[in-house]
């Protein structure tokens, strides 16, 4: 079966730090990844995403680093802030698998 | 309008009975998911609805029934559940399933239904 693991379940950070959050994928075929971000009493929001070609990609305060031969992706987050503070989940997804991981809780502290 | 509404927020019910939660989505997406999350774990793929049709149904059992009316309608219909289903149901759409382009593979998803079996 599928095994998708984190190496922190939860992360405590000093407000203006930087945040990396790991996700271990065990599925090959996997040949897209998402970031997503679920605050208490929500559902799941998108992050950022990264195709199984690119090893890099950058939006506003984040990073998703993907080494596809060790099988892991990574979240780095800049400056966190408060409003970071959430469970992080990663999914790698491909054709019909709908996997995520088992999650990091982000505490950001003022 | 970039949303997914789910209704109820909040949902109790007993063992014998039967209710139905909806989600609606108006962002034209062709796929829409049902997930099941517990407390402090992720969220678990129950079905998968793409163009009106089940894609994909996780072995989940029959006392859970979806039902796809059109393409921005998705019901969850429940029946004779038991205390073990109580939980987070989350539903969420995406522009594509399969359909090539990561941007397709995005799921939107709403703020969920917390259930309580009694």
């Amino acid at each position: 079966g599928e095994s998708v693991g984190l190496h922190l379940p939860t992360l405590s950070v000093q407000e203006g730090d930087n945040s990396i959050i790991n996700c271990a994928y065990s599925n090959s075929a996997s040949d897209y990844f998402i970031w997503y971000k679920q605050e208490s009493g929500k559902g799941p929001q998108f992050i950022i995403d990264i195709r199984s070609n690119m090893d890099k990609r950058q939006g506003q305060r984040v990073t998703v680093l993907l080494n596809k031969t060790v099988k892991h992706l990574s979240l780095q987050i800049a400056a966190t802030q408060p409003g970071d503070s959430a469970v992080y989940f990663c999914f790698p997804g491909n054709f019909n698998k709908f996997y995520f991981g088992s999650g990091t809780k982000l505490n950001v502290k003022p | 309008d970039t949303e997914v509404t789910q209704t109820p927020k909040h949902l109790v019910m007993g063992m014998t009975n039967k209710k139905s939660l909806k989600c609606e989505q108006h962002m034209g997406h062709r796929a829409m998911y049902w997930y099941k999350q517990k407390a402090k774990k992720p969220p678990e793929l129950m079905f998968v609805y793409s163009y009106e049709k089940l894609s994909i149904n996780e072995s989940v059992p029959s006392r859970f029934s979806p039902e796809c009316p059109n393409s921005s309608l998705l019901n969850l219909h429940l029946h004779a559940l038991q205390p073990e289903d109580s939980a987070l149901y989350l539903c969420a759409s995406s522009q594509g399933y399969a359909a090539g382009g990561i941007s397709s593979y995005e799921q939107y998803f709403g703020p969920g239904t917390r259930l309580t079996v009694t």
